[in-house]
């Protein structure tokens, strides 16, 4: 089966800092990549996502990169608010086959 | 505001009852989806409609029910459930052109569900 995961399940900054979310992910044939932020009691919201033709897209205070060559991939929040305080996980699929998500990486933002 | 709406936001419910949770997207979007969170666990998928035809059912039990009356609406009827079954249930709507899952998941808040 697929496997999505985060090198961390917890991350504090403070506010005006630069966060880096990171994502692994196990299958070589994947091909489309989603970020979500859910905050409590809300469902998951669309952040930014990439194609695995691109290595890079940005988005307002945000920048998705992807490597494909170790099968990872990172969200960068630029300026950091206490807004930004939330769960963030990725989302992996290929050729049409359904989304595969990650456990979430709990971003806490000091201020 | 989001563009899916779920009701009810929170069901209790013993394992005997019938009930049933409602999703509507106010997005155009052609496909709906299902899905159930537990804590500290990835998403899992249960089923899919795309144009109110159901193509996919995830290995869900048959205490789960979904039903897609139009491209806009989307029910789960919930019957004789286990306390397991607690959980956040997540509806997501996406507009899909041509291969299937190659558009973003549009989610509503979910029903927080507990099985007592």
């Amino acid at each position: 089966g697929e496997s999505v995961g985060l090198h961390l399940p917890t991350l504090s900054v403070q506010e005006g800092d630069n966060s880096i979310i990171n994502c692994a992910y196990s299958n070589s044939a994947s091909d489309y990549f989603i970020w979500y932020k859910q905050e409590s009691g809300k469902g998951p919201q669309f952040i930014i996502d990439i194609r695995s033709n691109m290595d890079k897209r940005q988005g307002q205070r945000v920048t998705v990169l992807l490597n494909k060559t170790v099968k990872h991939l990172s969200l960068q929040i630029a300026a950091t608010q206490p807004g930004d305080s939330a769960v963030y996980f990725c989302a992996e699929n290929s050729a049409g086959n359904q989304f595969y998500f990650g456990t979430g990486t709990s971003l806490t933002v000091i201020p | 505001e989001t563009g899916v709406t779920q009701t009810p936001r929170h069901l209790v419910m013993g394992m005997t009852n019938k009930k049933s949770l409602k999703c509507e997207q106010h997005l155009g979007h052609n496909a709906m989806y299902w899905y159930k969170q537990s804590a500290k666990k990835p998403l899992e998928l249960m089923f899919v409609y795309s144009l109110e035809e159901r193509v996919e059912n995830n290995s869900v039990p048959s205490r789960f029910s979904p039903e897609c009356p139009n491209s806009s609406h989307l029910f789960l009827h919930l019957h004789t459930l286990q306390p397991e079954d607690s959980a956040l249930y997540l509806c997501a709507s996406s507009q899909e052109q041509g291969a299937f899952y190659n558009s973003p998941l549009h989610f509503g808040n979910g029903t927080r569900l507990t099985v007592t």
